[in-house]
């Protein structure tokens, strides 16, 4: 089985661009959640979907960022414009509610640099 | 205060040692519990989840005290190969899972 898919796994940009990161879910999962991993700050949560329907998204840093999940297989987490200090890795991940395990399967990660 | 807290690292242990990580949380509320690795640039894996009545899975085990909004994971007999970094988990609820910022164990041999 596929496991959650992000891309694209690096991005070097400079400030003031628009970036866009994407993620599928594992398939039949119906919680998918976005991270940011920083040395700093450790693994925050920026938002998190249930049945595509945005949860709680009080952890999404201001206005420059965004999420989106059209359909139950894509999400998208923009940056509008990005600044230098948004360089992190963002994971995207996913699970299953009905197994309430807690276990999260998580994607690569995209390693976002912005100059 | 951060919702979920773990012990500073790193932790420097020699091979077959035993080491213990503690992790405290704010939210009484919370409902459920877990520990992850994640190894160096990768991403972190579910390595157990932590039960109220304390739970072992071969070298490693896992406690939680409520009152004190506590929990633990200990580590006996430690490889190589258990050089990771130790996120404790915590469920707030609404499966609203937060990360502690992690404890890093290097064992050596």
């Amino acid at each position: 089985d596929a496991g959650v898919i992000q891309s694209p796994r690096h991005e070097v940009t400079e400030m003031g661009q628009e970036v866009t990161l994407r993620c599928k879910p594992i398939s039949g999962h119906d919680y998918l959640f976005w991270y940011r991993q920083t040395m700093m700050r450790g693994l925050e949560l920026l938002i998190y979907f249930n049945n595509n329907v945005p949860i709680d998204d009080s952890g999404m840093p201001e206005d420059r960022f965004s999420a989106k999940m059209p359909n139950a297989s894509f999400s998208t987490l923009k940056i509008q414009p990005s600044e230098p200090r948004d360089s992190a890795v963002y994971f995207c991940a996913s699970s299953l509610s009905r197994t309430n395990t807690g276990e999260l399967f998580f994607g690569e990660g995209s390693r976002l640099t912005v100059l | 205060r951060k919702e979920v807290e773990q012990d500073p690292g790193p932790f420097n242990v020699p091979e077959g040692a035993t080491v213990a990580f503690n992790c405290t949380y704010s939210n009484s509320a919370s409902q459920s519990f877990f520990w992850y690795r994640q190894d160096c640039r990768k991403e972190p894996k579910l390595l157990m989840s932590v039960y109220s009545s304390g739970n072992e899975d071969g070298r490693f085990t896992a406690q939680l005290n409520r009152a004190s909004q506590y929990i633990s994971l200990l580590i006996r007999d430690s490889k190589l190969s258990d050089s990771a970094t130790y996120l404790c988990v915590v469920n707030m609820g609404g499966g609203k899972l937060i990360f502690g910022q992690g404890t890093e164990l290097s064992v050596k041999p």
